[in-house]
C-alpha cells in the first residue's frame, strides 16, 4: 500500500521560506493527485494545494501567492515551498494523496511534520 | 468556497451510547462528495466514510454516514473505547477543498 513521509525543517524564521518534501513509497506517484494540508489550533485543517504527475497544480486562494508545489517523478517525491512565513504559518503539515479520479477523498496521509515559525 | 460547519463541538457520551455528528455545508455541495475522518492525538486523519455514506475499507459497520446537499450526518451506533477521538468532515466536490472544524467525542 502507498505510504507517505514528510521531511523538512521543524523550525523556520519569520519572513523565510518553508521547504518540505513528501516521499511516496509502495505505489506509483503517477496514480494519485498529491496534496499538502496543514493543521493548526487556530485554523483547523486547511488544504494548501495539489499537484498531479503531469505538473498540473492548484492551490488555496488564501495562500496562492506564497505557494509553490512541484513534483519529481524520478525520485517519487513532491514538494512544497511556502514563502514569507509568519507565526500564523506554524502548524502540522501533512502530505496526502487522492486517487486520479479528481473527485476523491484524501487517502493516504503522511504522519505529519510540525513546523514552527519563530526567530 | 464551501464552508462546512460541524456540530456539536464536543459530544460527551458513555461507551455503548449512540453518537450523532452533524456537518452542514454552505453553499450546498450539490453532490455527495463528502468524507468523514477520524483523528486521534498525534496521528493523521484517517478516512471513515466517503461519498457521504460509503464506509472505507476496514471501517466497522457501527459507523454510518448519510445526507446530501447541505446536511450530512455521521452516526456511531455503539461507542467503543477506540472511538473517542476528533471527527472531521471534508468536501471534495469543488476547490478549494475544505474541512469542518471538527467534533470531539469524549468519554462521559
Amino acid at each position: 500500500q502507498v505510504q507517505l513521509q514528510e521531511s523538512g525543517p521543524g523550525l523556520v524564521k519569520p519572513s523565510e521560506t518553508l521547504s518540505l518534501t513528501c516521499t511516496v513509497s509502495g505505489g506509483s506517484i503517477r496514480s494519485y493527485y498529491w496534496s499538502w494540508i496543514r493543521q493548526s489550533p487556530e485554523k483547523g485543517l486547511e488544504w494548501i494545494g495539489y499537484i498531479f504527475y503531469s505538473g498540473s497544480t492548484n492551490s488555496n486562494p488564501s495562500l496562492k501567492s506564497r505557494v509553490t508545489i512541484s513534483i519529481d517523478t524520478s525520485k517519487n517525491q513532491f514538494s512544497l515551498k511556502l514563502t514569507s512565513l509568519t507565526a500564523a504559518d506554524s502548524a502540522v503539515y501533512y502530505c496526502a494523496g487522492y486517487s486520479s479520479n479528481w473527485y476523491s477523498w484524501f487517502d493516504p496521509w503522511g504522519q505529519g511534520t510540525l513546523v514552527t515559525v519563530s526567530s | 468556497e464551501i464552508v462546512l460547519t460541524q456540530s456539536p463541538g464536543t459530544l460527551s457520551l458513555s461507551p455503548g451510547e449512540r453518537a450523532t455528528l452533524s456537518c452542514r455545508a454552505s453553499p450546498s455541495l450539490g453532490s455527495s462528495y463528502l468524507a468523514w475522518y477520524q483523528q486521534k492525538p498525534g496521528q493523521a486523519p484517517r478516512v471513515l466514510i466517503y461519498g457521504a455514506s460509503t464506509r472505507a475499507t476496514g471501517i466497522p459497520d457501527r459507523f454510518s454516514g448519510s445526507g446530501s446537499g447541505t446536511d450530512f450526518t455521521l452516526i456511531i451506533s455503539r461507542l467503543e473505547p477506540d472511538d473517542y477521538a476528533m471527527y472531521f468532515c471534508q468536501q471534495y466536490g469543488s476547490l478549494p477543498r475544505t474541512f469542518g472544524q471538527g467534533t470531539k467525542v469524549e468519554i462521559k
